[in-house]
């Protein structure tokens, strides 16, 4: 079946650095590509999200490319803050309409 | 706007309790999905749901929980006889239509606690 895989967290950086969160999928068919973001004690938000091949997703200075030649959908950002500390998902829409997620990977940012 | 309502916020429940949670869609939102996140793991899904109708349960265990979404009123997820494993935040999402796009839209989260 379809199944979203990240890299495992926790990851800490230093305010300023460079982010990058990496994701890969397994799919039949060419799936829509999500990341979500889950604040502490809050519900997931969409953060970005690309519908087909070689799309670029961005919002809050993140981006990620959907790569279908590497089934991947990295998370990037060049320059991380203390209130980007969260968990990020990925996440897959397969051919139901239902998401499914990855297993998350906390980020916390230090100042 | 309201955006996708759920409570209670926080439950606490007894070993062989009912647990029951709610939610609210977004307005003009017609379908319902379930999710549970369990400690240190990523978010499962559960159920989808239309009004009246469950479209898919692959994700909902098979005894003790169901799910439903009458046609006036929230959809409710249902736990019957909680065990410890059951503790865990369950949300909801919805979204407007069926769309292969798949972006859905959460409420903060039912978080269960059993004793």
């Amino acid at each position: 079946g379809d199944s979203v895989t990240q890299m495992e967290g926790p990851v800490t950086l230093s305010e300023e650095a460079f982010l990058t969160i990496n994701c890969t999928y397994t799919a039949t068919g060419y799936p829509s590509l999500f990341w979500y973001v889950q604040y502490p004690g809050e519900g997931l938000q969409l953060l970005l999200k690309a519908t087909k091949a070689d799309d670029k997703g961005s919002n809050k200075g993140f981006e990620a490319t959907y790569r279908k030649e590497t089934t991947s959908f990295h998370l990037e950002k060049g320059s991380v803050q203390v209130s980007d500390s969260a968990v990020y998902f990925c996440a897959l829409s397969d051919a139901g309409g239902k998401l499914i997620f990855g297993q998350g990977t906390e980020l916390s940012v230090k100042p | 706007n309201a955006g996708v309502m759920q409570n209670p916020r926080h439950l606490v429940r007894r070993r062989g309790q009912e647990a029951r949670l709610r939610c609210s869609p977004m307005k003009g939102h017609s379908h319902v999905y379930w999710y549970r996140q369990l400690p240190e793991e990523g978010l499962k899904f559960m159920v989808y749901l239309q009004k009246e109708n469950i479209i898919d349960e692959s994700g909902m265990p098979k005894e003790r929980f169901s799910a439903e979404f009458p046609k006036e009123g929230p959809s409710i997820l249902r736990i019957q006889q909680v065990v410890r494993g059951d503790s865990a935040a369950y949300f909801c999402a919805s979204s407007p239509r069926s769309q292969n796009t798949g972006e859905l839209f959460f409420g903060e989260g039912s978080r269960l606690t059993v004793l």
